[in-house]
């Protein structure tokens, strides 16, 4: 079965402190692709980042960072010095070809960012 | 500017009233799917079509009804709405072809069904 699994509901932190949002996924496929979102108060779904099961590089997008380990089927994704503009519900998801080509999406993560 | 549109954006509605929600993309996707979210639920896949005349149910299909006479438009229908189809509703697209492709959100449908 395939799942992904955000532990986190809600998690509120100071401007500037660092932050990482977890996400757990199950797959029995070799090739995957994981995903995070983020949806700010607007409502709308802004992609962040696409990382397929073959590259477990870890990446950097400015104060963006995420950490692939397939050892431990998680694909975390780290928030540093938090800006009140960081505020939104975050999103993991997870993709294989062989479940109706859809994305399997965990529940989401709300972040605030207190100033 | 490569998009997915969806109108209305908001709509507030009554029991049993036949609404549509209309999405099109101009990128070319063959895949389009619709997903509503609700607190606590996520989001969820209502219905996604591979291609034209080509649809199938999704996680939570009951209660609505889709279409896709045209590549670029997936409307999702409402035959007769209740109100636990209040919710947020957005429509996706993107290409089948080769590996995963990036999928594209329209901005949202706040639905309100009294």
């Amino acid at each position: 079965a395939q799942k992904v699994t955000q532990a986190q509901t809600e998690i509120s932190v100071v401007e500037k402190e660092d932050v990482t949002l977890d996400c757990v996924y199950e797959t029995r496929d070799t090739t995957y692709y994981l995903f995070w979102y983020k949806q700010p108060p607007s409502g709308e779904l802004v992609f962040l980042i696409r990382r397929n099961s073959f590259d477990e590089q870890n990446e950097i997008s400015g104060r963006y960072s995420w950490n692939f380990q397939k050892s431990t089927s998680s694909f975390n994704f780290t928030i540093t010095a938090s800006q009140v503009v960081d505020s939104a519900v975050y999103f993991c998801a997870l993709y294989n070809a062989g479940n109706n080509r859809k994305l399997i999406w965990g529940l989401g993560t709300s972040l605030a960012v207190n100033p | 500017e490569a998009q997915v549109t969806q109108n209305p954006r908001y709509l507030i509605t009554v029991t049993g009233k036949k609404l549509t929600v209309t999405c099109s993309q101009n990128m070319n996707h063959e895949y389009m799917s619709w997903y509503r979210q609700d607190p606590g639920l996520g989001l969820r896949q209502i219905y996604y079509s591979m291609n034209v005349e080509v649809t199938d149910k999704g996680d939570v299909p009951e209660g609505y009804k889709v279409s896709r006479k045209e590549k670029r438009n997936f409307p999702l229908i409402l035959e007769s709405p209740s109100p636990n189809q209040t919710s947020l509703y957005f429509c996706a697209s993107r290409a089948l072809a080769g590996s995963y492709n990036e999928q594209f959100f329209g901005p949202g449908t706040r639905l309100t069904v009294l």
